[in-house]
């Protein structure tokens, strides 16, 4: 299995500033994946990040609110822009593919 | 389109009784399927998965779980549940384009 870390691990933001949210893998992976889990709720794929192309986002989601980045293959950053109280949630990556994917820890947003 | 359905959004048991939490897919092909735990403010642990064979497997932490196609059901069982094992539960299904889809989740309170 994948060991996963993400910073920072909880952020509080204000109103319309914007937050990059790093996740680092333990070994190179092909497939990175960005999940959103609002209060309450199950996870929410965001989008699919592979290294060397643009990421592909899951109906809901574009690319100016989350821009995300894939420079190489144990690095992905997401960017959580404009941000708004609705966007509080914790934000997670995980990697792998649809036969298993391991997660990260999480970054807990809150926006006030 | 795939789905999974987690009917129980709370589960209430007392400690050392036995366990089952349901969850039913919706897919076009052979599933993949998962069992994750996510214990309060941590990621997502992997319990379990299935792939084919055995239509009855075993995980960590003592869980186990039974694929029954006829059914459309992957039903999560543990015969003695311990007060740790108080946490939130999803299902997931591995989709045909490397995503995975969750289950709404099933939260499990152990009474003492």
């Amino acid at each position: 299995s994948a060991v996963i870390s993400q910073k920072p691990s909880r952020d509080i933001c204000q109103r319309g500033t914007s937050l990059t949210i790093q996740c680092q893998v333990d070994s190179q992976v092909t497939m990175m994946f960005w999940y959103r889990q609002q209060p309450g709720q199950s996870l929410t794929l965001i989008a699919t990040a592979n290294q060397g192309s643009e990421a592909t986002y899951e109906s809901g989601f574009v690319i100016d609110k989350f821009p995300i980045s894939r420079p190489n293959l144990t690095f992905s950053t997401l960017t959580v822009s404009n941000m708004s109280p609705e966007d509080s949630s914790i934000y997670l990556c995980s990697v792998g593919a649809r036969d298993t994917q391991y997660f990260g820890p999480g970054t807990r947003l809150t926006v006030l | 389109a795939q789905s999974v359905t987690q009917p129980d959004i709370h589960i209430t048991v007392s400690e050392g009784a036995s366990l089952e939490l349901r969850c039913n897919y919706s897919y076009g092909a052979t599933p993949y399927l998962f069992w994750y735990v996510q214990s309060p403010g941590q990621g997502l642990q992997l319990l379990l998965k299935y792939f084919s064979g055995d239509t009855l497997v075993q995980g960590i932490k003592g869980f186990e779980a039974e694929f029954k196609r006829s059914q459309s059901s992957f039903n999560l069982r543990k015969p003695s549940v311990h007060w740790s094992d108080a946490a939130e539960y999803f299902c997931a299904v591995g989709a045909g384009d490397d995503k995975i889809i969750f289950g709404k989740g099933t939260r499990l309170h152990i009474l003492p």
